[in-house]
């Protein structure tokens, strides 16, 4: 079964730094690109980044750029998503999703990983 | 950025009525490999969003065929025939032309009468 695992929610203080991950498995992932999707409580969706496995070569959307840092390990098919410095603001859910190969859409995601960033 | 317009915003469906969802973008979707880059996703209360639709009409493996879409360049439409409670929850609507600017709708919530 192709899959993306992500990793556990999150609570964390304003000013400390943070990294989830996304698992993929079922599939080759060096063929792939994973993406973030951030969706803040009660909102639509926003697209933050994407990053290929295969060269780890990455793109962020200009609302992102310099306000996370996307990373990911070829080796066991993992991808990250990682703040050096959290904001209230940075409280949503994140997704992780694979774009497809042929098609383009986002066709499998992860669960999601809840951030919450409270004093 | 490419502006997707969602309407409406919401509605309440009937089981067994069909439901249409517009999207309209601020720009073509129309690439120069001849693709149309538009894409429909339904998010499930507490879920994650699913694909339905890619490049405008063709159905994800698994969507029932009483999902359709159709449309060109910058508007986009997409219909349930006959609306069944398992439909509920929000549609996005999300352009794909350049890899490192995917935008998304504001999503349409369907709700069961």
């Amino acid at each position: 079964e192709v899959q993306l695992v992500q990793s556990g929610a999150e609570v964390k203080k304003p000013g400390e730094s943070l990294k989830i991950s996304c698992k993929g498995s079922g599939y080759t992932f060096s063929d792939y690109w994973i993406g973030w999707v951030r969706q803040m409580p009660g909102k639509g969706l926003e697209w933050m980044g994407v990053i290929y496995l295969g060269d780890s070569d990455i793109r962020y959307s200009p609302s992102f750029q310099g306000q996370v840092t996307i990373s990911a390990d070829k080796s066991i098919g993992t991808a990250y998503l990682q703040w050096s410095s959290l904001k209230a603001s940075d409280t949503a859910m994140y997704y992780c999703a694979r774009r497809g190969r042929y098609h383009y859409g986002l066709d499998v995601w992860g669960q999601g990983t809840t951030v919450t960033v409270s004093s | 950025d490419i502006v997707m317009t969602q309407t409406p915003l919401s509605l309440s469906v009937t089981p067994g009525q069909p439901a249409s969802i517009s999207c309209k973008s601020s720009h073509s979707l129309l690439h120069s490999d001849g693709k149309t880059y538009l894409y429909w996703y339904l998010q499930k209360p507490g879920q994650s969003p699913q694909l339905l639709i890619y490049e405008i009409s063709s159905r994800f493996s698994g969507v029932p065929d009483r999902f359709s879409g159709s449309g060109s360049g910058t508007d986009f439409t997409l219909k349930i025939s006959r609306v069944e409670a398992e439909d509920v929850g929000v549609y996005f609507c999300m352009q794909g032309i350049n890899i490192r600017t995917y935008t998304f709708g504001q999503g349409t919530k369907l709700e069961i009468k």
